[in-house]
């Protein structure tokens, strides 16, 4: 299994800033990554695949970035949508698996 | 406009049977993999296996194989999720997904909370 580890747990940004959060996988899985947005009470929500391509309907301030190991995902101009918790997910091995979060808060 | 539309929030008891639904919309329903992930309270979302409404095929997580069942109804353009005999560690939100671009899951259910307690 792929153990995917996010950091940091939480991040506190002020509205307008640049939130950069870091996804990390225990073996290289290319760049078969995606990231996601879940807001309280929904479900998640696609916002990049393929370490970097933006999902339909995802704003251009969503950049990811990565391969191998390593991975970003950079939301620049924060919106006060943006305030949620963000999921990496691996596909890139036959059993996928997802990180366990960062909570992106308000500063 | 693709959609995915869960059934309700069930409350069941240890040892009860339960299958819950995902019914899609706005796409051609073989055509894409249907996902199922389950959440528990305050932790990341955990893939618990894939199945191809086209033919039925199927892929279990390690984790749940054994433990829950994957089926579809092409006829009405539903996936299920089915459980036949529940245990209080499946309290739980279950999402379905669509797996759209390569393998991420593009389009989601709005969930279906399950609680099992005596």
């Amino acid at each position: 299994e792929v153990v995917m580890t996010q950091s940091p747990a939480t991040l506190s940004v002020s509205p307008g800033g640049r939130a950069t959060l870091s996804c990390r996988a225990s073996q290289s899985i290319g760049s078969n990554l995606a990231w996601y947005r879940q807001k309280p009470g929904q479900a998640p929500r696609l916002l990049i695949y393929g370490a970097s391509t933006r999902a339909t309907g995802i704003p251009a301030r969503f950049t990811g970035s990565g391969s191998g190991t390593e991975f970003t995902l950079t939301i620049s101009s924060l919106q006060s949508e943006d305030f949620a918790l963000y999921y990496c997910q691996q596909y890139n091995h036959w059993l996928p698996t997802f990180g366990q979060g960062t909570r992106l808060d308000i500063k | 406009e693709v959609q995915l539309v869960q059934s309700g929030a069930e409350v069941k008891k240890p040892g009860e049977s339960l299958r819950i639904s995902c019914k899609v919309s706005g796409y051609r329903f073989t055509s894409y993999w249907i996902g199922w992930v389950r959440q528990l309270p305050g932790k990341g979302p955990e893939w618990m296996g894939i199945i191809y409404p086209g033919d039925s095929g199927l892929r279990y997580s390690p984790s749940f194989q054994g433990q829950v069942t994957f089926s579809v109804d092409e006829s009405i353009n539903t996936a299920y999720l089915q459980w036949s005999s529940l245990k209080a560690s499946d309290s739980a939100m279950y999402y379905c997904g669509r797996q759209g671009p390569e393998r991420a899951f593009d389009y989601w259910g709005q969930g279906t909370l399950i609680t099992v307690s005596s």
